[in-house]
């Protein structure tokens, strides 16, 4: 199995703060990789696919890149709702796995 | 509207049985593959089956292989999770998702349910 790393398991962030969060597969993905946010209580939601692709109503102010095993998402200016769980995935291959959670919090 | 409802989950004991269901709507059902995705209390989340769209192909992960089957009725539009065998560590909230992309069995998931909780416990 891929197994999937997240970095770093929290952070403290203020609103109009630049945020990166990392997510390293065990083996090259291709690109084929998903985040999501989840906030408390809640389903989890799809931010961004294809390590880049930005989910239809998803604001610009999230992006992802990387490619190969390393890939990052980027929330360009922090806002209130923004403050939740994120999670990569990997869909490379069967089983597709997830990392563990980056929780940001508010500083 | 594109939306997924799950039912079916509840407190069961150690080795019970528990069948989950998932009515789709607002989409072509029968075109997508879908999964069941679980997440233990407190924890992350856990890819656990996937169906094709058509029903002919099935995917496990291995902690729930041999004990739970994953069906789907295109006629109902709908998704089937029968769980047997139930231990402690299956108690979490169970999501129903779809794919991202019509035909890809293993994908990004772009809708998921509210989820339903399973509770195994004496």
């Amino acid at each position: 199995d891929i197994q999937m790393t997240q970095s770093p398991s929290s952070l403290s962030a203020s609103v109009g703060d630049r945020v990166t969060i990392t997510c390293r597969a065990s083996q090259g993905i291709s690109n084929s990789l998903a985040w999501y946010q989840q906030k408390p209580g809640k389903a989890p939601k799809l931010l961004l696919y294809a390590a880049s692709r930005l989910e239809s109503g998803v604001p610009s102010r999230f992006s992802g890149s990387g490619s190969g095993t390393d890939y990052t998402l980027t929330i360009s200016s922090l806002q209130p709702e923004d403050f939740a769980t994120y999670y990569c995935q990997h869909y490379y291959s069967t089983p597709p796995t997830f990392g563990q959670g980056t929780k940001v919090e508010i500083k | 509207e594109v939306q997924l409802v799950e039912s079916g989950g509840g407190l069961v004991q150690p080795g019970g049985s528990l069948r989950l269901s998932c009515a789709a709507s607002g989409f072509t059902f029968s075109s997508y593959a879908m999964s069941w995705v679980r997440q233990a209390p407190g924890k992350g989340l856990e890819w656990v089956s996937a169906i094709s769209g058509s029903g002919g192909s099935t995917y496990y992960a291995d902690s729930v292989k041999g004990r739970f089957t994953i069906s789907r009725d295109n006629s109902k539009n709908t998704l089937y999770l029968q769980m047997n065998s139930l231990r402690a560590e299956d108690t979490a909230v169970y999501y129903c998702v779809k794919v991202v992309v019509i035909n890809n069995p293993i994908d990004a998931f772009d809708i998921w349910g509210q989820g339903t909780m399973v509770t195994v416990s004496s």
